[in-house]
Parts: structure tokens; sequence; C-alpha cells
């Protein structure tokens, strides 16, 4: 079964600085997706990344960056200078990979508070 | 671009009563999906439509909710009856074929909070 585990329920950081959010996931699928999204106090959901099983490659986009380690069915995101604007529930998905069925298995969320 | 567009953005209902939420998808995107978020349960998928066929409804709670998708750009949810434990958000999301798509995701609405008393 899919199982997407996001182990820190809740960080505090100081503005400026970094911070890591932990994901681990669990699938049998050779091939599948995996994503991280923003949840801000307003509510929406902001689609951050998405990124393909069989691109390991690092990916970096202003102060967020991804590294995907399929040794370790890991995917972190790292939030680099960290902003009050941050502050949000991060979650982290998973989907298979049988054609786009758009079955996305969340984490539970990390809770960011990020404090002037 | 216009993003998905959902309605109502609040609804207080009282229970028994019907409720039906609205979804225009990103126009081009050939892919809906509804999900829920409670805090208890968290994110699930209720239903989502290939196309406006469903695909998948797997995750629809019970006989109460149904769902469809008329044409391209619009769906509907509805629960009939509503009752107190279907009080939650619940996001319409669109998206394009990944294969087409190689870096997109699946783009959510900015959700219906739903409260039945």
């Amino acid at each position: 079964a899919q199982k997407v585990t996001q182990a820190q329920t809740e960080i505090s950081v100081v503005e400026k600085e970094d911070v890591t959010l932990d994901c681990v996931y669990e699938t049998r699928d050779t091939t599948y997706y995996l994503f991280w999204y923003k949840q801000p106090p307003s509510g929406e959901l902001v689609f951050l990344i998405r990124r393909n099983s069989f691109d390991e490659q690092n990916e970096i986009s202003g102060r967020y960056s991804w590294n995907f380690q399929k040794s370790t069915s890991s995917f972190n995101f790292t939030i680099t200078a960290s902003q009050v604007v941050d502050s949000a529930v991060y979650f982290c998905a998973l989907s298979e990979s049988s054609g786009n069925t758009g079955k996305l298995i969340f984490g539970q969320g990390t809770t960011l508070q990020v404090k002037p | 671009d216009a993003g998905v567009i959902q309605s109502p953005r609040h609804e207080v209902t009282e229970m028994g009563q019907e409720v039906t939420l609205r979804c225009k998808p990103i126009s081009g995107h050939d892919y809906l999906f509804w999900y829920r978020q409670t805090m208890m349960r968290g994110l699930e998928l209720l239903i989502y439509f290939n196309n406006n066929v469903p695909i998948d409804d797997s995750g629809m709670p019970e006989d109460r909710f149904s769902a469809k998708m008329p044409n391209a750009s619009f769906s509907t949810l509805k629960i009939q009856p509503s009752e107190p434990r279907d009080s939650a958000v619940y996001f319409c999301a669109s998206s394009l074929q990944w294969l087409m798509d190689p870096t997109g995701g699946i783009y959510f609405g900015e959700g219906s909070w739903l409260t039945v008393v």
C-alpha cells in the first residue's frame, strides 16, 4: 500500500533560519510521482512541485529546494532564509503511476511557524 | 489564466438539507478531482473524472454523496441529506494528463467550507 509519512507535526523557527521538512514515502510502484503543497492560513492548497520517480535530480526554486533520494524513499523540502510568509502547513503527497489517476496520497502535513 | 473556481466558499446548512458544491476547472484540463479535508482524516480523494467520465468513486463515503460532470467546464458534488459529520472543506482540483505536462501538478480551488449543524 502507498503511504506518506511526515514525522514532523510542527516546526517553529525564527526568521532567516533554514528549515527542512521531511517526507518519507512507501510504494510498490516503480514509476510514481511526488508532490509538495503549501496550505497557508487562508486555506487554499498551493502546488509547489512535482517530481517524477525516474528523475532524481534535485530541484531549486529561489529559496526552496527539494532533495529526492530513492535509496531512502525520501523527498525532503528545504526553505532557506525562512520568512514569516512561509508560515503554513506543508503537505507531501504521492501518486501511483498508472496513467494519471490523480489519486494523491497525502501525508498528515507539517505546520511551519516562522517567527519574526 | 483563471484557476479552479469553486462555489460557494462557505456554506452553513441544517442537518437533512441538500448541499450542492460547484466547480469550474482550469480551461483545457481533462482531469477533475473532488477532495475532502477534515482534521480526523486529512486530505482524501472522493472521486475523479477524466474527460467528464467518472473514473474512480471509491472514496465517496456513501450513497448520500453524488458527483456529476455534465461538461468539461462544470462539475457538482451533492450531499443529500447532509449530516453534521459531513462538515469539512471540499476541494475541487484539475490537471492535465501528466504525460502531456511533465512538471505540472494537480491545481486546487480555494475550497468550499461546509458546516452542517
